[in-house]
């Protein structure tokens, strides 16, 4: 059972928009920055978001990131097939005093 | 372009210690803060803790009593070593930079860890 609640899956058509929730609480979202991770299957996770709303260098304005109270948001528009991967979530718990993620979300493009 | 690289046995015995090193490449140790993460089989992540280049930790109060972490500044890697292992402990184990936030910016590919008699 992960700290941060994510939903299993989540599916869109090629270029439309899709959307991935990140739920917690006030010991970690609502307090922390959130991070987000890209996990193409096989391979390892790659940074998307960092400080819930910042891209590194490299990363496509397709992918975005908001906050708000407990929750965040995760964003991609224009999807694409090689979108297609598992998506992380990452804050700081304070009570826990440890790392927390979600349990992964799968995106399908269909 | 910073590359990590994990390194360390495949298959390691109940009860005994898991050992891997991270080598650090492209980019000195120095001046950063270095974690370990695992990921189940089919599972999400767990993060262990992290070990600043000085030598400074902060672990995963669950996984504590078990983990240790360590680096060395002069061969640029740092390492971590698990004892008292079960089935449960099989995983991918990845090494990878943390940063203030906190976040993970550079990743290894990862080691699978099978954990069997």
């Amino acid at each position: 059972q992960s700290v941060l609640t994510q939903p299993p899956s989540v599916s869109a058509a090629p270029g439309q928009k899709v959307t991935i929730s990140c739920s917690g609480s006030d010991s970690n979202i609502e307090n922390n920055y959130v991070s987000w991770y890209q996990q193409l299957p096989g391979t390892a996770p790659k940074l998307l978001i960092y400080g819930s709303y910042n891209r590194p260098s490299g990363i496509p304005d397709r992918f975005s990131g908001s906050k708000s109270g407990t929750s965040a948001t995760l964003g991609i528009t224009g999807l694409q097939t090689g979108d297609e991967a598992d998506y992380y979530c990452g804050t700081w718990d304070s009570i826990l005093s440890t790392v927390v993620f979600g349990g992964g979300t799968k995106l399908a493009v269909l | 372009q910073v590359q990590l690289q994990e390194s360390g046995p495949g298959l390691v015995k109940p009860s005994e210690t898991l050992s891997l090193t991270c080598t650090v490449s492209g980019g000195s140790i120095s001046d950063y803060y270095w974690s370990w993460i695992r990921q189940p089989p089919g599972k999400g992540l767990e993060w262990f803790g992290y070990i600043y280049y000085t030598g400074s930790t902060n672990y995963n109060p669950s996984l504590k009593s078990r983990v240790t972490l360590s680096v060395d500044t002069s061969t640029n890697q740092f390492s971590l070593k698990l004892s008292s292992v079960t089935a449960a402990d099989t995983a991918v184990y990845y090494c990878a930079r943390h940063r203030p936030g906190p976040y993970f910016d550079y990743w290894g590919q990862g080691t699978l860890v099978t954990v069997s008699s």
